[in-house]
């Protein structure tokens, strides 16, 4: 089914690792970002893309690290876990989000320890 | 810069009541808005929009109307049932190429049988 595919749903870390979120989508959207949600604070903007090979960063974006290689994939890389990063993180497309909106992905809930 | 601003939660109904969640904005320009709705343990699915002035989102027996002189996208529904309880989520896109949402904080709304 097209969309976008987050993977792992459910990850555990000790404070200074690293780990990768992957974000995948199938609809050959131009726009991709993160998002992490944290209770009482709404969704929070951390990274997004414009295209391959182009990156800004949002709302949120230190302690995290993106890039862009293809048009299909926006991995999210976290370089030294911190328990600050402990949230729901999801990745989000759009051909023209302020006409159609955006797709989500199912999400990925990160602990860190 | 841009913002949303929701009523908070939580709010709880019966089932076949009436259903309102306030939502205003601060944007320049001519912004798009969205209502989205997340189940639990899920990701957001986009509930409606509408991305100009006086236009009437609907889906799902829910209703939004863009009112730019009150700058509000009030949520509506005549009679909700236990399975519209979820977090609904008020956003706002800039418009053009600005590819960003802002959402508000969510509002949790159960509703019991």
């Amino acid at each position: 089914n097209a969309g976008v595919t987050q993977t792992p749903k459910f990850q555990v870390l000790k404070t200074g690792q690293s780990m990768t979120l992957q974000c995948a989508q199938d609809m050959n959207h131009e726009y991709m970002s993160w998002y992490r949600q944290d209770p009482g604070m709404g969704l929070r903007l951390i990274h997004y893309s414009v295209g391959a090979g182009i990156t800004d960063q949002g709302e949120v974006p230190n302690g995290y690290n993106v890039s862009r290689s293809t048009t299909e994939d926006f991995p999210l890389r976290l370089l030294s876990a911190a328990p600050s990063q402990t949230s729901v993180y999801f990745c989000a497309s759009s051909y023209e989000g302020h006409r159609y909106g955006y797709t989500f992905g199912s999400g990925t809930r990160l602990t860190v320890v | 810069g841009n913002s949303v601003t929701q009523m908070e939660g939580p709010v709880t109904l019966s089932e076949e009541a009436f259903l309102t969640i306030n939502c205003t904005y601060t944007a320049t320009g001519y912004p798009s808005l969205f209502w989205y709705v997340q189940y639990p343990g899920e990701g957001l699915q986009l509930l409606l929009k509408a991305t100009k002035a006086d236009d009437k989102g609907s889906n799902k027996g829910f209703e939004a109307t863009y009112r730019k002189e009150t700058t509000s996208f009030h949520l509506e529904k005549g009679s909700v049932q236990v399975s519209d309880s979820a977090v609904y989520f008020c956003a706002l896109n800039g418009g053009g190429s600005n590819y960003k949402l802002t959402f508000g904080k969510g509002t949790l709304l159960t509703v019991n049988p």
